[in-house]
């Protein structure tokens, strides 16, 4: 039972455009959720969050938009570099501190 | 300087060998996890202790079992190793549960 969700096993995008990632999910429980990178060989790192209360939240040059009514968020990566390519994987928490985890979906940035 | 570091990075053993996988944090965190990310790329929770409790216990079968000899380290014991535990095992660190979690290298787990 697969409650987060991000359908896009890959995705290419053009170096300077914009990426988008999805992510869906079934909890409504869920009240935080973060957006996590990951290079080969190396742990996960964290990228940027989002409280269920808020819509947007931003940093550099990566977003997060969530929308609770669609239980849906996305990652906007904008622009694109080389050095984003790596797997994102999404994440979403409900009661205490256990993290549910997408399969992740593998960002190509070509230049 | 390494955050969280795991030992070892490979492991590759017999099945039906008892192996431990070390877990050290170095940033003050009171809260510290073992994941797994099986096959299908997904990671999930197997255990995680806030200050040395064990607070989180999922469905994980018996012969795995956590150790946490003061709040910096989670160390994963594993007992009659088998061939479905292949997998690499993460191991992560949080100042709260509100708060990110900052995750190890991994450690790839074999079994032959």
């Amino acid at each position: 039972d697969q409650q987060v969700k991000q359908n896009s096993p890959s995705l290419s995008v053009q170096e300077g455009r914009i990426s988008i990632l999805n992510c869906d999910y079934t909890n409504s429980m869920f009240d935080y959720f973060l957006w996590y990178k990951k290079y080969p060989a190396e742990g996960p790192t964290f990228l940027i969050s989002i409280s269920s209360i808020k819509d947007k939240n931003e940093d550099g040059r990566f977003t997060v938009f969530l929308n609770k009514s669609a239980k849906h968020l996305s990652l906007h990566i904008v622009p694109s570099q080389p050095g984003d390519s790596a797997v994102y994987f999404c994440a979403a928490k409900g009661n205490g501190n256990k993290l549910v985890f997408g399969a992740g979906t593998i960002l190509r940035v070509k230049s | 300087d390494t955050a969280v570091s795991q030992t070892p990075k490979y492991l590759v053993t017999q099945m039906g060998n008892d192996k431990s996988i070390k877990c050290e944090q170095n940033l003050g965190h009171d809260t510290m996890y073992w994941y797994k990310q099986d096959s299908k790329k997904f990671l999930k929770i197997m255990f995680s202790y806030n200050n040395k409790e064990l607070i989180i216990n999922e469905t994980v079968p018996n012969r795995f079992s956590p150790k946490s000899p003061d709040k910096a380290h989670l160390n994963l014991h594993i007992n009659s190793l088998e061939l479905g535990d292949s997998a690499v095992y993460f191991c992560a660190s949080s100042l709260a549960g509100n708060q990110p979690q900052h995750f190890g290298d991994g450690t790839r787990l074999s079994i032959l």
